[in-house]
């Protein structure tokens, strides 16, 4: 089906690992972004790339990791987990012009570090 | 820098009764302004957008919402909730390389 898809849905990893969560769309969307969620913070922007191999800091960059070598897929690596990365991790993307289009969110993964 | 205030954290409304969600904006241009629905367990889904024209915009789900440039407004209505509206709701205004900035979100509850 197309649309955007992220995994894992769910995920535990231990403080100091490293974890990769995936994105990937289908629709060849220029622009594509990272957002967690926490109660009492709504939706805070981590990175966003507005193409392959161009990607940039959003409101809350430390401890993430990210790369874009294809248009399809926007991958967000913690480098080293902390408790306080324990979040629901949002990716959407949008058509070239973004701005005006809205975004297409995925169903989100929910990450816990223990 | 843009930023959005959601004042009310939690409504609860009557099922057929009308609602209103406010949405405060601050821009220093003409903003880009959207709303989406998230549903327990899912992504957030885009009910409308407006940039410009009429300041009366309709979307989904028989939302709509108007905006007010001499209020920094952007509510949105439904005339008549249904049980299935129930939901979190966020506004949010679009700001430079397409990133937007999201309001805390406004959790709707809808009484039998």
């Amino acid at each position: 089906d197309a649309g955007i898809t992220q995994s894992p849905r769910y995920k535990i990893t231990e403080t100091g690992r490293q974890v990769t969560l995936m994105c990937h769309q289908t629709w060849s969307h220029s622009y594509m972004f990272w957002y967690r969620q926490d109660l009492g913070h709504g939706l805070r922007l981590i990175y966003y790339s507005a193409a392959a191999d161009i990607t940039d800091k959003g409101e809350v960059p430390d401890g993430y990791v990210v790369s874009r070598s294809k248009t399809e897929n926007f991958p967000l690596t913690l480098e080293s987990a902390t408790r306080s990365q324990t979040s629901v991790y949002f990716c959407a993307s949008s058509e070239s012009q973004g701005q005006g289009r809205g975004y297409t969110f995925g169903s989100g993964t929910r990450l816990t570090v223990v | 820098a843009q930023s959005v205030t959601q004042p009310d954290i939690h409504i609860t409304v009557s099922e057929g009764a009308s609602l209103e969600l406010r949405c405060n904006y601050s821009y220093g241009a003409t903003p880009y302004l959207f709303w989406y629905v998230q549903s327990p367990g899912q992504g957030l889904q885009l009910l409308l957008k407006y940039f410009s024209g009429d300041t009366l915009v309709q979307g989904i789900k028989g939302f709509e919402a108007e905006f007010k440039r001499s209020q920094s407004s952007f509510n949105l209505r439904k005339p008549s909730v249904h049980w299935s509206d129930a939901a979190e709701y966020f506004c949010a205004v679009g700001a430079g390389a397409g990133k937007s900035t999201f309001g805390d979100g406004t959790t709707l509850t809808v009484k039998p």
